[in-house]
């Protein structure tokens, strides 16, 4: 299986800055994606980051919201722009693909609160 | 991305009694997946059931999948109070994963 670290593991932020989230695969891997969940829901896909070209977001999800940057095949970020309460959430990164091409493995989560 | 409906949403059995957790989704998928969340941390992947594949077992899991009803169902057997945890089930088609809304469940020791 792959592993997945995220930095940091959590945060507490003012309504109105930006955060970056940062996603580290131990090998190299296909697809890299940016989930969020909110309090008790299941998992929302915001975006599928494309190794070298821009991000591909999901309905509800854009780019000046989210910039996601991916510059190789083990490394991306999400940034959470211009934050509100309501992005209060878990962020998750997740990969799919090096040693197993099937299994969607995630990363421990990103715990962020906006004040 | 959440296009399934698992049942029951909650779930509290007694340490030892089996847990059993349906999925249901909506397209044609590639390959279905079921996982465990603790305490709103990351998920850990469980198991995989390919499409082409009725039943899986891991341990003391066992995996059901029927595409023609658009099911799939987890059974945990001799649970245990470790096991209270949120499940999750995600299908696969193609490069798009949907989650289904996941159940809790609580096993009292």
């Amino acid at each position: 299986s792959a592993v997945i670290s995220q930095k940091p593991s959590r945060d507490i932020c003012q309504r109105g800055t930006s955060l970056t989230i940062q996603c580290q695969v131990d090998s190299q891997v296909t697809m890299m994606f940016w989930y969020r969940q909110q309090p008790g829901q299941s998992l929302t896909l915001i975006a599928t980051a494309n190794q070298g070209s821009e991000a591909t977001y999901e309905s509800g999800f854009v780019i000046d919201k989210f910039p996601i940057s991916r510059p190789n095949l083990t490394f991306s970020t999400l940034t959470v722009s211009n934050m509100s309460p309501e992005d209060s959430s878990i962020y998750l990164c997740s990969v799919v693909g090096g040693r197993n091409t099937d299994t969607q493995y995630f990363g421990p989560g990103t715990r962020l609160t906006v004040l | 991305s959440q296009q399934g409906e698992e049942d029951p949403q909650a779930l509290s059995i007694q340490e030892g009694e089996n847990a059993t957790m349906n999925c249901s989704y909506k397209t044609s998928i590639n390959n279905l997946q079921w996982y465990r969340q603790n305490s709103g941390r990351g998920l850990v992947h469980l198991i995989l059931i390919r499409s082409n594949e009725r039943e899986k077992h891991s341990g003391r899991l066992r995996v059901t999948l029927d595409t023609s009803k658009k099911s799939s169902s987890l059974l945990i057997t001799a649970s245990r109070a470790a096991d209270t945890a949120s499940y999750f089930c995600a299908t696969r088609n193609f490069n798009k994963f949907y989650f289904g809304s996941g159940t809790k469940l609580n096993v009292k020791p």
